[in-house]
């Protein structure tokens, strides 16, 4: 998980509540990427990014929004938290040529 | 549209025995991952496989990447208690503006004496 940092790790959320998850890497990469991983169904990619100022959709982008504001920066959003949103979240900095890494993993509840 | 299966999708095996991993894709790529999990921790890099007839080894695990067939492979030599982990493939899909990573749903491992 080098160079690559998750907050916040855990967080509880009622049912409409929003949040943000940051995903801050320290190595210049261009690529960034959200995944979710649910029981048996491995990780699933939400948005990703190319560079500073880019998004794009994932395989499973609704209800998040994304935003790249600056090149270390990843945010994820929920705006209106929804049961079917707990999971753990991944972010994935590098990738397209380059060695990517992981970061260790937000853990979210919706109650 | 990418997908992977892995195959199977729960393995338990004893010590000292072999076992092979399947990972099979729908469509051409360039790259090829393996990774191991842990219970609650995040996804460790094993191998990136990148050509066809690619063979990766690291301590009892060996992987393999047929791209014609599209089959990769991970195999267990004399499994060990340490191996206990879920293990996932992953391909990438390589696009104009950027590769994403899609992923099998796993293998779950253990490893019992």
């Amino acid at each position: 998980n080098a160079g690559v940092t998750q907050t916040p790790k855990f967080r509880v959320l009622k049912t409409g509540q929003s949040m943000t998850l940051l995903c801050a890497q320290d190595m210049n990469h261009e690529y960034m990427y959200w995944y979710r991983q649910d029981p048996g169904m491995g990780l699933r990619l939400i948005h990703y990014s190319v560079g500073e100022g880019t998004t794009a959709k994932g395989e499973v982008p609704d209800g998040y929004n994304v935003s790249r504001l600056k090149k270390q920066n990843f945010l994820l959003g929920l705006e209106s938290a929804a049961p079917s949103q707990t999971s753990v979240y991944f972010c994935r900095s590098g990738g397209g040529g380059t060695e990517a890494f992981f970061g260790q993993g937000t853990r979210l509840t919706v109650v | 549209e990418l997908k992977v299966e892995q195959n199977p999708l729960f393995l338990s095996m004893q010590e000292g025995k072999n076992y092979t991993i399947y990972c099979n894709y729908s469509t051409t790529s360039d790259r090829l991952y393996w990774y191991r999990q842990d219970p609650g921790k995040s996804l460790e890099s094993l191998f990136v496989l990148l050509s066809n007839g690619a063979v990766k080894q690291e301590g009892r695990l060996m992987a393999s990447l047929d791209t014609k067939a599209r089959l990769s492979t991970l195999h267990i030599t004399a499994a060990v208690h340490d191996l206990s982990a879920t293990y996932f493939c992953a391909v990438d899909q390589v696009l104009r503006d950027t590769d994403k990573l899609i992923f099998g749903t796993g293998t779950r491992l253990q490893v019992f004496p």
